[in-house]
């Protein structure tokens, strides 16, 4: 089984600010871990993906994450925070095999302030 | 581009009249996924088609169904929409499972 634990449902940050949103994963095999981002009334846009290559991940948008395997985590961050990055972020991990699925965290809404 | 779309972005039907939604792409992808996203949550799937292959989630309600008559195209179809039923519906796609997903705009279904 696996599964993704967002903390924290609501982030602030000022204009500017280290944006820094958490995931840990739980999983039995080597996990497939994404982040992606929902604006209102959007579908979901990946922002960035890891499946087993480097650790550090870069994104879209100048976002990027690392996957520390012994803290099981796999935290969101972008240096400095833009008006436009306020949206939801959920984070996903999937797995290979044949009953794999994509199980989403509960996300996190990032709310960017003058 | 190759993409994912969805039609209608905004669907308002009538408690118990059947709806159908529908999305397309053109990434040529094996696998198309529907999911269901109520307020402030985070996307449920319903069920997957892999190239042919039916998957439905143990807890999707027998109220929904899917169709994929080609592999550019999957419907889903509410045969008796209930108030509980308005969410956003979320189409996505994967070359195979376990491969990123790529995902529609939606459809926002309001039901009076």
């Amino acid at each position: 089984a696996q599964s993704v634990t967002q903390l924290g449902s609501h982030v602030s940050v000022s204009e500017g600010a280290l944006v820094l949103l958490r995931c840990n994963y739980s999983s039995s095999v080597p996990p497939y871990l994404f982040w992606y981002v929902q604006y209102p009334n959007q579908g979901l846009q990946l922002l960035l993906k890891y499946t087993s290559a480097a650790t550090l991940v870069k994104g879209i948008n100048g976002f990027e994450a690392e996957f520390k395997k012994s803290e099981t985590s796999f935290h969101l961050t972008k240096p400095s925070a833009h008006m436009s990055d306020a949206a939801e972020y959920f984070c996903a991990v999937t797995t290979t095999g044949t009953a794999s699925k994509l199980t989403f965290g509960t996300g996190t809404r990032l709310q960017v302030t003058l | 581009d190759a993409m994912v779309i969805q039609n209608p972005r905004y669907q308002v039907t009538q408690f118990g009249k059947p709806v159908t939604l529908s999305c397309s792409q053109t990434l040529n992808h094996n696998v198309m996924y529907w999911y269901q996203q109520k307020s402030s949550q985070a996307p449920k799937l319903l069920f997957h088609y892999y190239d042919k292959d039916f998957n439905n989630e143990a807890d999707t309600p027998d109220n929904f169904q899917s169709r994929r008559p080609n592999t550019s195209f999957c419907f889903l179809d509410i045969r008796s929409p209930g108030l509980g039923d308005a969410a956003m519906y979320l189409c996505a796609t994967s070359s195979r499972r376990a491969e990123t997903q790529y995902f529609g705009p939606g459809t926002r279904l309001l039901v009076l």
